[in-house]
C-alpha cells in the first residue's frame, strides 16, 4: 500500500537559518511526489513535484527537495528561512492502487519562523 | 492561464439547509477533485471527478455530493446541514487526475459556516 509521512507536525527555525522538513512515503514502484504549502485561509499552492526526472527538485520560493529511494524520502529543504515561509507544508503522493486512483497527502507540518 | 476559481468564497447557513459550492477548473483540466479541511480532522477527501465521471470517492456521507460537467466545471452539494460541516471546502484540478505524474492546483477555498 501506498502512503506518506510527515514525520514533524511542527518545526520552529529562526529567521535565516536552514529549513528541513522531513517526508517518508511507501510506495511499490516509483511514485509521483509533490510539496504544497498553505497560508492561512488560502488554498494549497505547488511548491514542487518530482516524477522521476531528476533526483534533486527545485521549486518555487528557492524551496528544494530531493528524492532518496534508498530511503523512502522526499525531504523539503530551504537554505535560509524568511518569516513570509511560516505556514503549513503538506506532502503528496499520486497513487495508482491497483486501479484506485488517489492523491495521498501527509498529515502536515506547521513551520514556524522566528525574528 | 486562470487559475481555479471557487465561488463563493464564504458562505454562512444554518442547520438543516443545504448549499452548493461552483468549482471552475484550469482550462483543459478534466480531474476535479474536492477536499473538506477543519482543525481538527484536517484535509480530508471528498471525491474526485474525470471527464464527468465520479472516479473516487472519500468516507463522507450521502448528504455530499458532486457532479462534473461538460466543461469540467463542477459543484459540490451538501443536504441538511449539520453544524460539523463547517469547514474550508477546497477544489483541486490537474490533467489527468490522480495516479497520474501531473498535480493538483487548488483553489481558494469557500469558507462555510454553520449556525
Amino acid at each position: 500500500a501506498q502512503s506518506v509521512t510527515q514525520l514533524d507536525s511542527h518545526v520552529s527555525v529562526s529567521e535565516g537559518t536552514p529549513v528541513l522538513l522531513r517526508c517518508n512515503y511507501s510506495s511499490s514502484y516509483s511514485p509521483s511526489l509533490f510539496w504544497y504549502v498553505q497560508h492561512p485561509n488560502k488554498g494549497l499552492q505547488l511548491l514542487l513535484k518530482y516524477t522521476s526526472a531528476a533526483t534533486l527538485v527545485k521549486g518555487i520560493n528557492g524551496f528544494e527537495a530531493e528524492f532518496k529511494k534508498s530511503e523512502t524520502s522526499f525531504h523539503l529543504t530551504k537554505p535560509s528561512a524568511h518569516m513570509s515561509d511560516a505556514a503549513e507544508y503538506f506532502c503528496v503522493v499520486s497513487a495508482d492502487l491497483s486501479g484506485t486512483y488517489k492523491y495521498i497527502f501527509g498529515t502536515g507540518t506547521r513551520l514556524k519562523v522566528l525574528a | 492561464k486562470a487559475g481555479v476559481t471557487q465561488t463563493p468564497r464564504y458562505l454562512i447557513k444554518t442547520r438543516g439547509q443545504q448549499v452548493t459550492l461552483s468549482c471552475s477548473p484550469i482550462s483543459g483540466h478534466r480531474s476535479v477533485s474536492w477536499y473538506q479541511q477543519t482543525p481538527g480532522q484536517g484535509l480530508q477527501f471528498l471525491f474526485e471527478y474525470f471527464s464527468e465521471t465520479q472516479r473516487n470517492k472519500g468516507n463522507f456521507p450521502g448528504r455530499f455530493s458532486g457532479r462534473q460537467f461538460s466543461n469540467s466545471r463542477s459543484e459540490m452539494n451538501v443536504s441538511t446541514l449539520e453544524l460539523g460541516d463547517s469547514a474550508l471546502y477546497l477544489c483541486a484540478s490537474s490533467l489527468e487526475g490522480a495516479g497520474s505524474n501531473q498535480p493538483q492546483h487548488f483553489g481558494d477555498g469557500t469558507r462555510l459556516s454553520i449556525l
